[in-house]
């Protein structure tokens, strides 16, 4: 049972332009949402996150919105650029969540075109 | 900056032998997240390790096991390796800032022969 999708593997974006990767979840406990960016052969760097008591979270070129009570949330890159080209997991946890780690997605591939 | 080391960057080993991996977090930080990312799928969370105990595990056979240590540094050990035991073992320590955030190490990729 996945607690945590990424439906869409790969997404492939003009650069200069909006990249927006999404993410749903499935359990109402999950209070805590989370980006993380992946390179090969390289361990998950983390982007960006949001607590549930706030809808949007914005940190340079990267916005995190949250909606509640449809149970997604989405990453938005703005401007994209061939550097951001990379998979992107999303991961949930809840308050005390430090017992159970996070849950990931299984990723999407994000391609930056020049 | 991760502040987080594993050891070795890959291994390789045959069906049945056992494997140990290793992971040090930066100094000060006392709990230790080991995830097994097979190919395509996401991050599975393994083992939780906080101040020398194991505090919980995933949905993982026992033969996947480990321990820490008093310098909080850790080991991973998986016994009577599995063809599908291939995949990439990844550490994490807690954030200062918001416990919720992890931060990974390089990994180790294990491959069974």
């Amino acid at each position: 049972d996945q607690q945590v999708k990424q439906n869409s593997p790969s997404l492939s974006v003009q650069e200069g332009r909006i990249s927006i990767l999404n993410c749903d979840y499935t359990n109402s406990m999950f209070d805590y949402f989370l980006w993380y960016k992946k390179y090969p052969a390289e361990g998950p760097t983390f982007l960006i996150s949001i607590s549930s008591i706030k809808d949007k979270n914005e940190d340079g070129r990267f916005t995190v919105f949250l909606n509640k009570s449809a149970k997604h949330l989405s990453l938005h890159i703005v401007p994209s650029q061939p550097g951001d080209s990379a998979v992107y997991f999303c991961a949930a946890s809840w308050e005390g969540g430090g017992a159970d780690g996070l849950t990931f997605g299984k990723g999407t591939h994000l391609i930056i075109q020049p | 900056e991760a502040g987080v080391t594993q050891s070795p960057t890959h291994l390789i080993k045959t069906r049945g032998q056992q494997a140990t991996l290793r992971c040090s977090p930066i100094s000060g930080h006392t709990s230790v997240y080991w995830y097994q990312q097979a190919l395509g799928l996401g991050l599975q969370f393994l083992l939780w390790y906080d101040e020398g105990e194991e505090r919980n595990r995933g949905n993982f056979p026992p033969r996947f096991s480990g321990r820490q240590f008093p310098n909080y540094s850790s080991e991973l050990n998986v016994n009577a390796l599995e063809l599908e035991d291939s995949a990439l073992y990844l550490c994490a320590r807690k954030g200062q800032e918001a416990k919720n955030i992890q931060y990974f190490g390089a990994g180790t990729r294990l491959s069974v022969l």
